[in-house]
């Protein structure tokens, strides 16, 4: 079992250019999130996908947009990156309505300049 | 909506030290309640959680946390401190649907030899 695997580890764009952030579990999790990390900020949630086929927004959204593209990957997209998105981005599992307990990938460290 | 607050940012004890951190949350209804722990550079680690039953909860690394409903608190205690548990410890609550949870904005723990 390989858990929750994001690809890629560290990433530098310029501002403007666009990217996919791809994360995959293998543990027939239903839910599925992303996270941002910013120092003195704690995790904040971009958006969320409680099962295959439905997304919805967290607390930070804009600028970003999701695809749940089967049960197992959840991808993320910065259509237009701007500096203020640098940061550690993680994604997170979980597997039964209710359990709440949730597994986290390595994370992608993204610097947008 | 819930949320959480971890009062201290950063909290330094000396090896072999007891511990306790604090989180205070706010949420209507009963709680589900977590501690995460990032060390650096890797992603997060479930320390222990709390969903009903007996408000002192054993979590793993000989960490424990109690839920105190009066005081809206649950705060991770460990009696002695190695200077392996050095790392940045997240509170988190969870929501009543969709497996979504909120963080605190974690306290970096630093430890003395």
């Amino acid at each position: 079992n390989a858990g929750v695997t994001q690809t890629p580890k560290f990433q530098v764009l310029k501002t403007g250019q666009s990217m996919t952030l791809q994360c995959a579990q293998d543990m027939n999790h239903n839910s599925m999130y992303w996270y941002r990390q910013d120092p003195g900020m704690g995790l904040r949630l971009i958006y969320y996908s409680a099962s295959e086929g439905t997304t919805d927004k967290g607390e930070v959204p804009n600028g970003y947009n999701v695809s749940r593209l089967n049960k197992r990957e959840f991808s993320l997209r910065l259509e237009s990156a701007a500096p203020s998105q640098t940061s550690v981005y993680f994604c997170a599992s979980c597997g039964r309505q209710g359990n709440y307990e949730q597994y986290f990938g390595p994370g992608t460290r993204l610097t947008v300049t | 909506a819930q949320s959480v607050t971890q009062p201290d940012i950063h909290i330094t004890v000396s090896e072999g030290a007891s511990l306790e951190l604090r989180c205070n949350y706010s949420y209507g209804a009963t709680p589900y309640l977590f501690w995460y722990v990032q060390s650096p550079g890797q992603g997060l680690q479930l320390l222990l959680k709390y969903f009903s039953g007996d408000t002192l909860v054993q979590g793993i690394k000989g960490f424990e946390a109690e839920f105190k409903r009066s005081q809206s608190s649950f705060n991770l205690r460990k009696p002695s401190v190695h200077w392996s548990d050095a790392a940045e410890y997240f509170c988190a609550v969870g929501a009543d649907r969709d497996d979504k949870i909120i963080f605190g904005k974690g306290t970096r723990l630093h430890i003395l030899p």
